[in-house]
């Protein structure tokens, strides 16, 4: 069974850090591109980075680019969110989300399964 | 530029069908789209890959309720014998340069 398990939020003042987890477990996920994905309270989906099967590449939304960053760690089966600079917009639910398989040099977007979310509150 | 639209809500009695629709933006017909559940306080769930011939596949356990269709640049969720717990939000997401989401539709069983 595929699971995805979020850990690392809580409450930070604004200007400062914290490093979020997903724990992947249930399918080779060295093979897939991974996404964070994050929601507001009462607003709807946000897509936050991705980042691909070996860490080569990753994308970042415009808002977060140079504060955020996106990595993994394919011998321990995790992915990272790094955030810095924290400002109280990003107060949200951040989730995992499993974006993109590939393997012997062929892709497909996937996007079919999510963690439960960890809460990251930004406020002082 | 890459958009996804939804309306913001949409209602249907129990037992009923009601059809959602995620708007593709201009020039952007040929996408495959996603659609999710979100049932209140909880985490997002996959219910089906939808590509712009209409053909879908649909994640582990999703009932044979929810079907996917396309029409030029329109995807649509239908969902039929409506039952009290699909009552939830609805979001459309597609790929480009980056992900987008459509605002998402709440959907209320009556």
């Amino acid at each position: 069974e595929v699971q995805l398990v979020e850990s690392g939020g809580g409450l930070v003042q604004p200007g400062g850090s914290l490093r979020l987890s997903c724990a992947a477990s249930g399918f080779t996920f060295s093979n897939y591109w991974m996404s964070w994905v994050r929601q507001a309270p009462g607003k709807g989906l946000e897509w936050v980075a991705t980042i691909n099967q070996d860490g080569s590449e990753k994308y970042y939304v415009d808002s977060v680019k140079g504060r955020f960053t996106i990595s993994r760690d394919n011998a321990k089966n995790s992915l990272y969110l790094q955030m810095n600079s924290l400002r109280a917009e990003d107060t949200a639910v951040y989730y995992c989300e499993r974006s993109r398989y590939c393997s012997g040099g062929s892709c497909y977007s996937t996007f079919d399964h999510w963690g439960q979310g960890t809460l990251v509150t930004v406020s002082s | 530029q890459l958009v996804l639209t939804q309306s913001p809500s949409a209602s249907a009695s129990l037992g009923a069908s009601v059809k959602l629709t995620c708007t593709l933006s201009s020039g952007h017909s040929s996408y495959a789209i996603v659609w999710h559940q979100q049932q209140p306080e909880k985490g997002p769930r996959y219910l089906m890959k939808l590509n712009s011939d209409g053909s879908h596949s649909k994640g582990d356990g999703i009932p044979d309720r929810f079907s996917g269709s396309s029409s030029g640049a329109e995807r649509y969720l239908t969902i039929s014998s409506l039952q009290s717990e699909d009552e939830a939000d609805y979001y459309c997401q597609t790929w480009g340069t980056g992900i987008v989401f459509g605002g998402g539709t709440k959907l209320t069983v009556l």
